[in-house]
């Protein structure tokens, strides 16, 4: 079954602290992967993306993650997190093949304290 | 260029009742995605319109219909409410072809509420 774990629900983070919000996937032949971050009572915004090429990617506000087929994995991570990085963050595949369906992880809060 | 919009931002229902929720796609997108997303969890995929066809369908019942105009806004409908219908719906349209996957970009979502 196509699946996507996000296997921390929460992160606590110091301001100014690195953090990795990890993501793994089911296995597949092709994917295309996404970060989309959601502020509280507002929809999806897209924070970087996927799609081929380079394996690691960068979004314009400092976060970047890497690709890693053999570990199925599309972790993100930023080296230095700022008080408005505090959101839900939801990482999400497309498997080739399925009508372009975003499938989603559960989603990690991260909650950044000074 | 316009971004995805969404009417209404809420939505107060009863049990049984039925509800029309509408997408206006971003300039030049073909594609409209919608999603349930109930309270702490991911979104699911509902359905996707591509050229006013439905072009893939989750795990939902038929209780649950679309729409695509020829201006590629689209609606959601649901009859026969059911109390786990409450969730944000979020719509979400893309360019799809034959360059293959394109990023979905999301609206703000239209919260249902279900008594």
């Amino acid at each position: 079954a196509q699946s996507v774990t996000q296997l921390d629900s929460q992160v606590p983070v110091f301001e100014e602290a690195p953090v990795e919000l990890r993501c793994n996937y089911s296995s597949s032949v092709s994917v295309y992967l996404f970060w989309y971050v959601q502020y509280p009572n507002q929809g999806l915004q897209l924070l970087l993306k996927y799609l081929s090429g380079s394996t690691l990617v960068e979004s314009i506000n400092g976060f970047e993650a890497e690709f890693n087929k053999s570990q199925t994995s599309f972790h993100l991570r930023k080296p230095s997190v700022h008080i408005s990085d505090t959101a839900e963050y939801f990482c999400a595949v497309i498997y080739t093949g399925t009508a372009s369906k975003l499938t989603f992880g559960t989603g990690t809060r991260l909650q950044v304290t000074l | 260029e316009t971004g995805v919009t969404q009417s209404p931002t809420h939505l107060i229902k009863t049990r049984g009742q039925q509800v029309t929720l509408r997408c206006s796609s971003q300039s030049g997108h073909n594609t409209v995605s919608w999603y349930q997303q109930a309270l702490g969890q991911g979104p699911q995929f509902i359905f996707q319109y591509y050229r006013e066809e439905e072009n893939g369908r989750g795990n939902f019942p038929p209780r649950f219909s679309g729409l695509q105009f020829p201006n590629y806004s689209s609606e959601l409908n649901v009859n026969a409410l059911e109390l786990d219908d409450s969730a944000l719906y979020l719509c979400a349209s893309s360019q799809e072809g034959l360059a293959g996957v394109d990023t979905q970009y999301f609206g703000p979502g239209t919260r249902l509420t279900v008594l």
